[in-house]
């Protein structure tokens, strides 16, 4: 079975890079798929932020105007993600996923992330 | 980046059926078969129900249908169980914007 966890710190300051890192088992990043990053934000709807392939290939989503940056370590099986300029709307609960085009069948549980001066 | 519009609400009797509409344009759900659902417990991670519009990942109850037509799709439960209670998302891919979309999600009550 596939198997996400998220992990990284909980508490970033206003205009400091959030950084999370996506540990996957019983798949191999390497054989296949793309694999993403989803937050959803306090009371509020799903967002895509972007998603890699095991080459390095990445798509973002265009609203985040380049502040998001996901890399891929397949060597150790995980990926990561850093979004910069951190403000208070970045404020989630960010989920890792396995990203199989347009719809995602594996999720991590969720790292709340508090984005606070 | 435009959410798919979805009722915010809907509700149902146990055994009874319940339907959800996602309605977006002709760059998202329109043009493209690649429409899926989301089921979100709170506290819990979202699960995926319908994927490429109506096609049931392994495990997800036979309750559960989807469709399309046009700009517009549907998630269908029937015999609605106490479990079912939960928000659901519809997703699609975005061709204007090379991006992916949420729908704006419908709390699922059962009386």
């Amino acid at each position: 079975q596939v198997q996400l966890q998220e992990s990284g710190l909980g508490l970033v300051k206003t205009s400091e890079t959030l950084s999370l890192t996506c540990g996957v088992s019983g798949y191999s990043i390497s054989s296949g798929f793309f694999w993403g990053w989803i937050r959803q934000p306090p009371g509020k709807g799903l967002e895509w932020l972007g998603s890699i392939y095991n080459s390095g290939t990445t798509y973002y989503n265009p609203s985040l105007n380049s502040r998001v940056t996901i890399s891929v370590d397949t060597s150790k099986n995980r990926f990561s993600l850093n979004l910069t300029s951190l403000s208070a709307a970045d404020t989630a609960v960010y989920y890792c996923v396995r990203d199989r085009w347009a719809s995602y069948d594996f999720w991590g549980p969720g790292r709340l992330v508090t984005v606070s001066s | 980046q435009s959410a798919l519009t979805q009722p915010p609400s809907a509700s149902g009797s146990p055994g009874q059926s319940v339907t959800i509409s996602c309605t977006g344009t002709s760059s998202d759900v329109g043009g493209y078969n690649y429409v899926s659902w989301y089921q979100k417990h709170p506290g819990k991670a979202p699960r995926l129900m319908i994927y490429e519009v109506n096609k049931r990942p392994s495990g997800v109850p036979d309750r559960f249908s989807g469709s399309k037509s046009g700009t517009s799709a549907s998630l269908a439960i029937t015999g609605l169980q106490a479990e079912d209670e939960a928000d659901y998302y519809c997703q699609s891919h975005d061709s204007s914007l090379s991006d992916y979309v949420f729908g704006t999600g419908t709390k699922v009550t059962v009386l």
